[in-house]
């Protein structure tokens, strides 16, 4: 059974800081992986989608990697902001699982000091 | 463009009452639809998803149900709510054949 875990659970940097948000999943037969960004009481918001075949995606200030033999991967942010500040969430869609069928982790929260 | 509505935004409801959550998604056709929780302190739990009218898929064994009555509207429903029933219900769709998902405002229930 596929377990996502997300360390740490929650951050606090000062503006201007580069940071690096980690995610680890047990069972390495992925089919991709996402990252999103949660606002408090709000809706998901997909930032990257990481194909099993890519080690990587970037998207402005955003890098995500992914080492899958390893069962890991990372959502780095550079030169971070207080609009930055929110609950960042990993999710993988198992190779055999089933149609577009997503395990979360329990996602990172994040502050953003001015 | 596309765009996914949730109603109502929030709900307090009684243990033991029905419960009834719409979703609709405008400016696609024949999406995938999915059904989500999240309970405090936990992760985000898909409870059903969708690839097509009539056709549901149940991830979670509960006293939830969903149906999709029509291409673009998919609706959480409970016959008797239980106080674990609590939590933020988020509703997603992607398009067919592609993965990335696009959520919903969300709905806040609390059971009494």
């Amino acid at each position: 059974k596929q377990e996502v875990t997300q360390i740490p659970a929650a951050l606090s940097v000062p503006e201007g800081e580069n940071l690096v948000l980690n995610c680890s999943f047990t069972d390495s037969a992925i089919y991709n992986l996402q990252w999103f960004r949660q606002d408090p009481g709000k809706g998901l918001t997909s930032l990257l989608l990481i194909q099993s075949s890519q080690r990587e995606q970037t998207s402005g200030r955003l890098n995500a990697s992914l080492d899958k033999s390893s069962g890991r991967s990372t959502l780095y942010i550079a030169a971070s902001q207080p609009g930055d500040s929110a609950t960042y969430l990993c999710a993988v869609r198992g190779a055999t699982s089933g149609t577009y069928k997503y395990i979360f982790g329990t996602g990172t929260r994040l502050k953003v000091l001015a | 463009s596309q765009t996914i509505h949730q109603w109502p935004a929030t709900l307090v409801q009684p243990v033991g009452s029905p419960l009834s959550l719409e979703c609709t998604v405008e400016g696609t056709s024949n999406p995938n639809l999915y059904w989500y929780r999240q309970a405090a302190g936990r992760g985000l739990q898909l409870l059903f998803y969708s690839v097509g009218i009539g056709q549901i898929s149940s991830e979670v064994p509960q006293n939830l149900s969903a149906s999709r009555p029509q291409d673009r509207q998919f609706i959480l429903s409970s016959k008797k709510l239980l106080l674990s029933d609590s939590g933020f219900y988020l509703c997603a769709w992607a398009a067919g054949g592609t993965d990335t998902q696009y959520f919903g405002p969300g709905t806040r229930l609390t059971v009494l």
